[in-house]
């Protein structure tokens, strides 16, 4: 059973840092890539950040470029997401899912972790 | 960046209707690279349909989805008390991806 599984998320101040993690069980994680995408509270989906299968090839959101980072860890199935100058329209829940169904660097999210809140506020 | 536009933003109709939502782009969605996802209250997203018109592994097969270029549709042929929901078009055929703001699909 394909399982994703964030964590990190929770409250920061605006210009803060925070790391999110996502845990894969399932599949195999070096074979896919992953994408990063949130939602604010009652809004729509964002994509935030692509990473293929290897970490070679990295895509963001101009909403999040210089201030996010993606990686991966391949022997730990874990994918990450390292969030600074955080600011309020930041807060949302991010979820990471795993790209299937690709073309060039740019996949659909076939299954879904079950999302973790950032909130940032003062 | 390629701009999704759904309609309606709510429809609202009964179990065992038929329900067509609409989601045209700015410009031509690169081989039709068009994804369809349901979102309940409280869950992540399900992926329904691919490639505009592939369904997922394990979607029923009410849910269909067809359309190339600009426009693009998701139909559900017999509404089931489950599938009301939001739905959200999604391209993946360039960079940077980008959703439709999505369709509530109620129960009327």
């Amino acid at each position: 059973e394909v399982q994703l599984v964030e964590s990190g998320g929770g409250l920061v101040k605006p210009g803060g840092s925070l790391r999110l993690s996502c845990a894969v069980s399932g599949f195999t994680f070096s074979s896919y890539f992953m994408n990063w995408v949130r939602q604010a509270p009652g809004r729509g989906l964002e994509w935030v950040s692509s990473i293929s299968s290897g970490g070679s090839f990295i895509y963001y959101a101009d909403s999040v470029k210089g201030r996010f980072t993606v990686s991966r860890d391949n022997a730990k199935n874990s994918l990450y997401l390292q969030m600074s100058s955080l600011r309020a329209e930041d807060t949302a829940v991010y979820y990471c899912a795993r790209g299937s169904h690709c073309l060039g660097g740019s996949c659909d999210s076939e299954f879904w972790g079950q999302g973790t809140l950032v909130t940032v506020s003062s | 960046e390629i701009v999704l536009t759904q309609s309606p933003g709510t429809l609202s109709l009964s179990p065992g209707e038929r329900a067509t939502l609409s989601c045209r782009a700015s410009q031509s969605v690169s081989t039709n690279y068009l994804a369809w996802y349901q979102q309940k209250p409280g869950q992540a997203p399900r992926l329904l349909i691919y490639g505009a018109s592939s369904r997922a592994t394990g979607i029923p097969d009410r849910f269909s989805g067809s359309g190339s270029g600009t426009d693009f549709t998701l139909t559900i042929s017999r509404l089931e008390p489950e599938d009301f929901a939001v739905y959200y078009c999604q391209q993946y055929g360039s960079s940077p991806l980008t959703f439709g703001q999505g369709t509530r699909l109620e129960i009327k």
